[in-house]
């Protein structure tokens, strides 16, 4: 079936590098997503990558894709107390536009 | 480049009650998928809207139904409401219904069932 998974909790202090862990189920060719949830808000995308690829970078996000093993990871460089929040790992349905989430990630930036 | 929004923010409604939901999508875009965000979940996936039908559905029973209009909005509607339906409802637009479509969130509705 179709599951995402993720660590629940993530601390760091500020200006170190998060890494934030997701796998996932699916061995089709998918997208795979990231999202960003501040208190109260919406969802923020923040990068996607095709599972044709290994690794895609922007600014201080690099995505890694381990393909065989079905894990993702977000890395954030230099980490922020703006960067506290939730982040999602979310993977394209089989079929559609469905996107399937994990359980999100609490990243906790203490200064 | 007006994004996603959503009415109301808040709402609070009464066991048994009806509830309708609004979305307008990203400027642009032709599609709508509905999602329920429970408290402390990722969101799930209720259904997706183009070309004013419903052309993918999640695991949602029928007390919860949609519309499409002409110009793109969206209705989320959810009947005989329960408890248990509490939740952040996200509206996400995108163009075109394919999977690997890039979905853009709005900010939510926040529904408090008593």
């Amino acid at each position: 079936g179709e599951d995402v998974e993720q660590s629940l909790f993530l601390s760091v202090r500020e200006g170190d590098s998060s890494v934030i862990n997701c796998t996932y189920t699916d061995s089709s060719s998918t997208y795979l997503y990231w999202y960003k949830q501040e208190p109260g808000a919406g969802l923020q995308l923040l990068t996607y990558i095709f599972s044709n690829m290994d690794m895609k970078q922007d600014q201080r996000l690099t995505v890694l894709l381990n393909k065989k093993d079905k894990h993702l990871s977000l890395r954030i460089a230099d980490t922020q107390t703006g960067d506290s929040a939730i982040y999602f790992c979310a993977e394209a349905g089989n079929q559609g536009g469905k996107l399937i989430f994990g359980q999100g990630t609490e990243l906790s930036v203490k200064p | 480049d007006a994004g996603v929004t959503q009415s109301p923010t808040h709402l609070i409604k009464t066991r048994g009650q009806q509830v309708t939901l609004r979305c307008s999508p990203k400027s642009g875009h032709d599609t709508v998928s509905w999602y329920q965000q429970a408290l402390g979940q990722g969101p799930q996936f209720i259904f997706q809207y183009y070309e004013e039908e419903e052309r993918q559905r999640g695991n949602f029973p029928d007390r919860f139904s949609g519309h499409q209009f002409p110009n793109y909005s969206s209705e989320l509607n959810v009947n005989a409401l329960l408890l248990g339906d509490s939740a952040l409802y996200l509206c996400a637009s995108s163009l075109g219904s394919s999977k690997g479509e890039t979905q853009y969130f709005g900010p939510g509705t926040r529904l408090l069932v008593l």
